[in-house]
């Protein structure tokens, strides 16, 4: 079955250090994404990638990087510099804009 | 750039009564519109769409949205409410922006199933 996979589902962060944040599809699409989702907030998008080798900063990319070497895989790494990464984070996946967004089941980041 | 807002963050019907979450956007050229739920712990899924042809969408579940251009809305409405529909619903536009299209995500309405 086609999908999105994120991993780990849990994650525990200390201070000072980075962390990655897996995503994996396997739909083909173009277009992935990251969010971020705190109570009450909605999602707030980090970033975004319409193809391979390139990605934009969202709305709260500070603390925040990512990469996109291959069209299946768009990996979150969030840096000591993100201060309150204490988030659920999802990531999404579309053919395109204006196509609708498939999403993981997330990765919920704690800090120790 | 658009928003989109969604009235009332808790809603609570009970089980077979009429479930209506409201969404309104900002944009005067109409956008792509999308209805999403989101079960605990779980990523959102998607339960309908309108990308301008009829104006009343039917979705997944037993759910429906009227786009009305006029109240620049896109209410989601669902006639007899089961408890498996307890969960969070978030209205979401898709919009040519300034740097290419933009997807725009409401702060949800999480809604609650009376038995």
């Amino acid at each position: 079955d086609g999908g999105i996979t994120q991993s780990p589902k849990y994650l525990f962060r200390k201070e000072g250090q980075n962390v990655t944040l897996s995503c994996e599809q396997n739909l083909n699409h173009d277009a992935m994404y990251w969010y971020r989702q705190d109570p009450g907030q909605g999602l707030r998008l980090i970033y975004y990638s319409q193809i391979v080798n390139d990605f934009q900063k969202g709305d709260i990319a500070e603390g925040y990087s990512v990469s996109r070497e291959k069209k299946e895989s768009f990996p979150l790494t969030v840096t000591s510099a993100q201060k309150n990464p204490t988030a659920f984070y999802l990531c999404a996946s579309s053919l395109g804009f204006n196509q609708p967004q498939h999403f993981g089941d997330g990765t919920r980041l704690s800090i120790l | 750039a658009q928003s989109v807002t969604q009235l009332g963050s808790h809603v609570s019907v009970s089980e077979g009564a009429l479930v209506l979450l409201r969404c309104n956007y900002s944009s005067s050229v109409p956008p792509y519109l999308f209805w999403y739920v989101q079960y605990p712990n779980q990523g959102l899924q998607l339960l309908l769409k309108y990308t301008s042809a009829a104006t009343l969408v039917k979705g997944i579940n037993g759910f429906e949205a009227e786009f009305k251009k006029s109240e620049t809305s896109f209410h989601l409405t669902k006639p007899s409410a089961h408890m498996s529909d307890a969960a969070e619903y978030f209205c979401a536009v898709s919009d040519q922006g300034n740097t290419g299209n933009q997807f725009y995500f409401g702060t949800g309405t999480s809604l609650t199933v009376i038995p």
